[in-house]
């Protein structure tokens, strides 16, 4: 099975600009979610996505919202950038549904955005 | 409020010996945790987890033991090889499928020849 893709790999934007990612799962697997890693916080869950619906989400604010598609893929966005969005940005997918092994994500490679 | 706590950023191990990463959690609602491991410029690897309802998880080389009481979990690896040099990641979330992972902030594990 293929793993997870991101696009793009690499991003460099401006203060106040906008920008999507992309993140296709693996074949099968109906939850994406999406995490922000920096250096000094770690990584920390933005939201995850099921069947098209947002089923949770975590504490940042609204300028970063997400979507999915009835092919599982998914986009996140973050609008208005901050020079604090500069982040590797994983997505992650997994199979969404209580198999016994709940919580097993798998990541893609993730996307380094930097923000000038 | 951190509610993992990774408090060791780095370990240094010597190759074939046993390499031991601990982990804390506060939030007594977690029942499933999970090791995750980071090459540079590549996404985390599942590696292995435990359900609350259990004290010890075993795959091949890998181990992790849950001692719900003191809220702490480790990861032991044994023997430990110069591939196993890594960022080691401990998650945990609770409930259904719906939650996130909440992270800790990894421990950079050096094996050394």
């Amino acid at each position: 099975k293929a793993g997870v893709t991101q696009t793009p790999r690499y991003l460099i934007k401006t203060r106040g600009q906008q920008v999507t990612l992309s993140c296709s799962p693996i074949s099968g697997h109906r939850s994406v979610s999406w995490y922000q890693q920096t250096p000094g916080q770690g990584l920390q869950f933005l939201f995850e996505y099921f069947s098209e619906t947002q089923r949770n989400k975590g504490n940042f604010p609204g300028r970063f919202s997400g979507r999915q598609f009835s092919n599982s893929r998914s986009e996140m966005n973050v609008s208005t950038l901050e020079l604090g969005d500069s982040a590797l940005y994983l997505c992650a997918s997994s199979l969404g549904v209580l198999t016994g092994r709940e919580g097993e994500q798998f990541f893609g490679p993730g996307t380094r955005l930097t923000v000038l | 409020d951190q509610q993992v706590k990774q408090n060791s950023p780095s370990l240094s191990v010597q190759e074939g010996r046993i390499s031991i990463l601990n982990c804390d959690y506060t939030n007594s609602m977690f029942d499933y945790f999970l090791w995750y491991k980071k090459y540079p410029a590549e996404g985390p690897t599942f590696l292995i987890s435990i359900s609350s309802i259990k004290d010890k998880n075993e795959d091949g080389r890998f181990t992790v033991f849950l001692n719900k009481s003191a809220k702490h979990l480790s990861l032991h690896i044994v023997p430990s090889q110069p591939g196993d040099s890594a960022v080691y990641f401990c998650a945990a979330k609770q409930g259904g499928g719906a939650d996130g992972l909440t992270f800790g902030k990894g421990t950079h594990l050096i094996i050394q020849p």
